[in-house]
């Protein structure tokens, strides 16, 4: 089927405005993650979802990110109040636990500019 | 703690010749390790991954990747590099125990022709 998907694939904002980030996970796959990557940086984990168990927000960076998942499949990423360090491509990546095993399959990300 | 290190930030070869990206974590019980490659403005592909079968594992575009318990390596390789592989690649581990996933800083991969 469809891998992961995400929307926008750019978006340039100002600073001080709200973002919304889009990710449509493979259907079935019930864990979710969001990912940093900033320039020249290694990928930063943000935010884990796991079916209807409470994600795991201990990578996101202040209180103005936050991240939700509604019916265990779409997930939205929102930045309030953006700043230009927020500046990055937004990854999420979908998984299915099956035997112990996992691999996650990864999105084109989002390419966020702050100006 | 656990981690992953990626030994080499940058590595250059030449076309047609052997590549080597370089992986160690630390040691754990029943890692899941994988590599991935980002094309530059792309999402990460699966390269390959490990899940305690065979330890020489073959994956896309002719690389494989060898998991040696007793040096804790997992290295990339590909016998003859093509200029299509310019990228970079991420050595990724999943700790089973509590699938926590940690990745490598990244290496990035020239090919000159």
């Amino acid at each position: 089927g469809a891998g992961v998907s995400q929307s926008p694939s750019n978006k340039v904002t100002e600073k001080g405005k709200d973002v919304e980030l889009r990710c449509d996970p493979i259907s079935g796959h019930t864990a979710l993650y969001w990912y940093r990557q900033s320039l020249g940086q290694g990928l930063e984990f943000l935010i884990y979802f796991q079916g209807n168990s409470a994600p795991d927000k201990s990578g996101l960076p202040s209180d103005r990110f936050s991240a939700e998942r509604t019916g265990g499949s779409v997930s939205t990423l929102t930045i309030q109040r953006t700043q230009q360090e927020d500046s990055a491509v937004y990854l999420c990546a979908s998984s299915f636990r099956r035997g112990g095993e996992e691999t996650q399959y990864f999105g084109p990300g989002t390419r966020l500019l702050v100006l | 703690a656990q981690s992953v290190t990626q030994l080499d930030s940058h590595v250059s070869v030449s076309e047609g010749t052997p590549v080597l990206l370089r992986c160690n974590y630390s040691s754990s019980y029943s890692p899941s390790l994988f590599w991935y490659v980002q094309h530059p403005n792309k999402g990460l592909q699966l390269l390959l991954k490990y899940t305690s079968a065979a330890t020489l594992v073959k994956g896309i575009n002719g690389f494989e990747a060898e998991f040696k318990k007793s040096e804790t390596s997992f290295h990339l390789t590909k016998p003859s590099a093509h200029m299509s592989d310019a990228a970079e690649y991420f050595c990724v581990v999943i700790y089973t125990g509590g699938f926590k996933t940690i990745f490598g800083a990244g290496t990035r991969l020239f090919v000159k022709a």
